[in-house]
């Protein structure tokens, strides 16, 4: 059983949906999460950071962290074409220099 | 967050040759990291890279396939020898902000190995 495990995808929505992306774990130890967007050909970018439990909102990204399922969520909302990318979910014991354990990635395709 | 970049951004080698990869950061960072992605994969750390130290490698993952050079704060360089078609993926470096929390990547380097 891999630590990490991300739906592959490929998702593909119509313009303005809501999306939902998701990553479950294994290991409990796990502090930090975090989302990142990756579009073809280039390196993955931060989208998100959050620290253990609870929800953080940024514009139209939400992420949310449930501890006790192991269980961690992107919503995108309003999403637009310029969303379509791979997200990645990654996630570390606790900060410092533990290194970081990625979900493979969903690919999302928002379709005008 | 700091700006990384890489050279070359792609390249296409022969069989049993070696490639050297450069990425420089515009800022002081303690740790660099090295990341590989291959095709449909996600990322898979290769080794973490201290200035003035040697890298510490991941399970899988060698020196003699994989050198690292940290000689300052602001670059590093990997270099990987004796290609074969397997190592054909993208090779990323990143870096830990400050606080050791969030993590940051570079646009990374295309290898195809023929």
């Amino acid at each position: 059983q891999k630590e990490v495990e991300q739906d592959p995808g490929p998702l593909s929505v119509p313009e303005g949906a809501i999306v939902s992306l998701n990553c479950t774990y294994s290991n409990s130890a796990f502090q930090y999460f975090m989302w990142y967007r990756q579009y073809s050909r280039k390196g993955p970018e931060l989208l998100m950071y959050t620290y253990s439990s609870g929800n953080k909102e940024d514009g139209r990204f939400t992420a949310q962290v449930d501890k006790s399922s192991k269980y961690i969520s992107l919503f995108i909302r309003d999403s637009q074409p310029s969303d379509s990318a791979t997200y990645l979910c990654a996630m570390s014991l606790s900060g410092g220099y533990n290194k970081l354990i990625f979900g493979a990635g969903t690919r999302l395709a928002v379709h005008p | 967050s700091a700006v990384i970049s890489q050279k070359p951004s792609r390249d296409i080698c022969q069989r049993g040759t070696s490639l050297t990869i450069q990425c420089q950061v515009d800022s002081q960072v303690t740790m660099m990291f090295w990341y590989r992605q291959q095709p449909g994969q996600s990322l898979t750390l290769i080794a973490t890279a201290n200035q003035g130290s040697e890298a510490t490698y991941e399970s899988g993952f060698v020196i003699d396939k994989f050198p690292i050079s940290r000689p300052n704060l602001t670059f590093s360089t990997l270099t990987v020898s004796n290609m074969s078609p397997e190592d054909s993926s993208i090779y990323l470096c990143s870096l830990r902000d400050r606080a050791g929390n969030e993590q940051f990547f570079g646009p990374g380097t295309r290898l195809t190995v023929l």
